[in-house]
């Protein structure tokens, strides 16, 4: 397997506009989670999915976010409108069947908005 | 405020020498991880530990899970320039969900 793959690696765009990040999970893994990476405040949950349901999206910082699981292939997470302070690196991991178990990560989506 | 609390933030050490690494909480935790990160890549996990007081070697590396599980620490005996990266702890509140620590970037100096 490939692994978590998150596309895309680099987005760079302007405030106000729309940004969709993808991931695509492993296969059968039931988990899916959404993080995002800052100096100031480290990695942070933002919400997960068990069998492409949202368990918890307490994490999404406000109604700009928002992130959908259509199927167990794939997920995304988008924000509109995007502003300077969602700078941040976006991370996508999942867990196997069962869960509580290793969190395999993507190489992260590298988002600046400016 | 972050639920655990890692120490410390920084550290340059030179090649061969130990450090250790702490991750703090007022919370309990039903399992506790150690991740690493290299620039430009996801976390992968190095351990997990889950029962209070437990020890975990990998290699150099030392994990020690508190008694009451609320901290753990990690322990480098002679560090390589390899060792270099960010280290994180995240511990599970319940069952599923992670929440990771500040990090300790760590540079190991040849």
């Amino acid at each position: 397997d490939a692994g978590v793959i998150q596309s895309p690696r680099h987005e760079v765009t302007e405030m106000g506009q729309e940004v969709t990040l993808r991931c695509k999970p492993i296969s059968g893994h039931d988990y899916l989670f959404w993080y995002r990476q800052t100096m100031m405040r480290g990695l942070e949950l933002l919400i997960y999915f068990n069998n492409n349901v949202p368990i918890d999206d307490s994490g999404m910082p406000e109604d700009r976010f928002s992130a959908k699981m259509p199927n167990a292939s794939f997920s995304t997470l988008k924000i509109q409108p995007s502003e300077p302070r969602d700078s941040a690196v976006y991370f996508c991991a999942s867990i196997p069947k069962g869960g509580s178990a290793e969190a395999f990560f993507g190489q992260g989506t590298r988002l600046t908005v400016v | 405020t972050q639920l655990l609390e890692q120490s410390p933030q920084f550290l340059s050490i030179q090649e061969g020498e130990n450090l250790t690494v702490y991750c703090n909480s007022s919370s309990v935790f039903s399992s506790l991880q150690w991740y690493r990160q290299e620039p430009g890549e996801g976390p992968v996990l190095l351990v997990t530990v889950v029962t209070g007081g437990e020890v975990k070697k990998l290699k150099r590396l030392t994990f020690q899970f508190g008694d009451a599980r609320k901290d753990s620490s990690l322990h480098i005996t002679a560090a390589q320039p390899g060792d270099t990266g960010l280290y994180l702890c995240a511990g599970a509140l319940n069952f599923n969900k992670f929440y990771f620590g500040s990090g300790t970037k760590l540079n190991v100096k040849p």
